[in-house]
């Protein structure tokens, strides 16, 4: 399989929900890493997966939590949601090298 | 952390004119540095790289300059195409031989037809 796909594409949510999205990285790919974009905005790091183990994480809180499994899939857990994680989420996936490749992202508003 | 500035948000040029982004940055303990393109509803697409050992990368219409004692990155796309209408982006490592990306806030590319 080919590409980075993303679900869902839109998604709307009430404060104080979970919400869980998530990624299908390219075979091979042993790097994930989540992005949050707020309008107008560049990408943010959260964080990044090799292996299935945490291996970096941006200025995010707690409540932002992730899992990679064994088959190129990947989490992204944020609990509590707050009206200011309405932003689009961006997965990215790299076979180890700085060439990665993002998908289309999840548009998450928080209502 | 890192810092990547695009002091410019956005830049209109005429098809087939030059288009020229800019990126500033404040480390250059950097193994390469790169540029993303982004259309609306989709994610950052990777479009050109330039290793720190060298000043010029040409892949086609897109030309990359690094400029290390400015500390200064910049990308040249001749000619403009309509196609080319984007946000475009600067990230790079946020350690050398680190895969994590920072960003800059972007540069929006408006070709008029």
């Amino acid at each position: 399989e080919t590409g980075v796909t993303q679900s869902p594409t839109h998604l709307i949510k009430t404060r104080g929900q979970q919400v869980t999205l998530r990624c299908s990285s390219q075979s091979g790919h042993n790097t994930v890493s989540w992005y949050q974009q707020a309008l107008g905005q560049g990408p943010q790091f959260i964080f990044q997966y090799y292996r299935e183990e945490e291996n970096g994480r941006g200025n995010f809180p707690p409540r932002f939590s992730g899992l990679q499994f064994p088959n190129y899939s990947s989490e992204l857990n944020v609990n509590a949601l707050e009206l200011d994680d309405s932003a689009l989420y961006l997965c990215a996936s790299s076979p180890d090298t700085y060439g990665y490749t993002f998908g289309s992202g999840t548009r998450l508003t928080v209502v | 952390d890192q810092q990547v500035k695009q002091n410019s948000p956005s830049l209109s040029v005429q098809e087939g004119r030059i288009s020229i982004l800019n990126c500033d940055y404040t480390n250059s303990m950097f193994d390469y540095f790169l540029w993303y393109k982004k259309y609306p509803a989709e994610g950052p697409t990777f479009l050109i790289s330039i290793s720190s050992i060298k000043d010029k990368n040409e892949d086609g219409r897109f030309t990359v300059f690094l400029n290390k004692s400015a500390k200064h990155l910049s990308l040249h796309i001749v000619p403009s195409q309509p196609g080319d209408s984007a946000v475009y982006f600067c990230p790079h490592p946020t350690r050398s031989n680190d895969y994590k990306l920072s960003f800059g806030a972007g540069t929006t590319v408006t070709v008029r037809a």
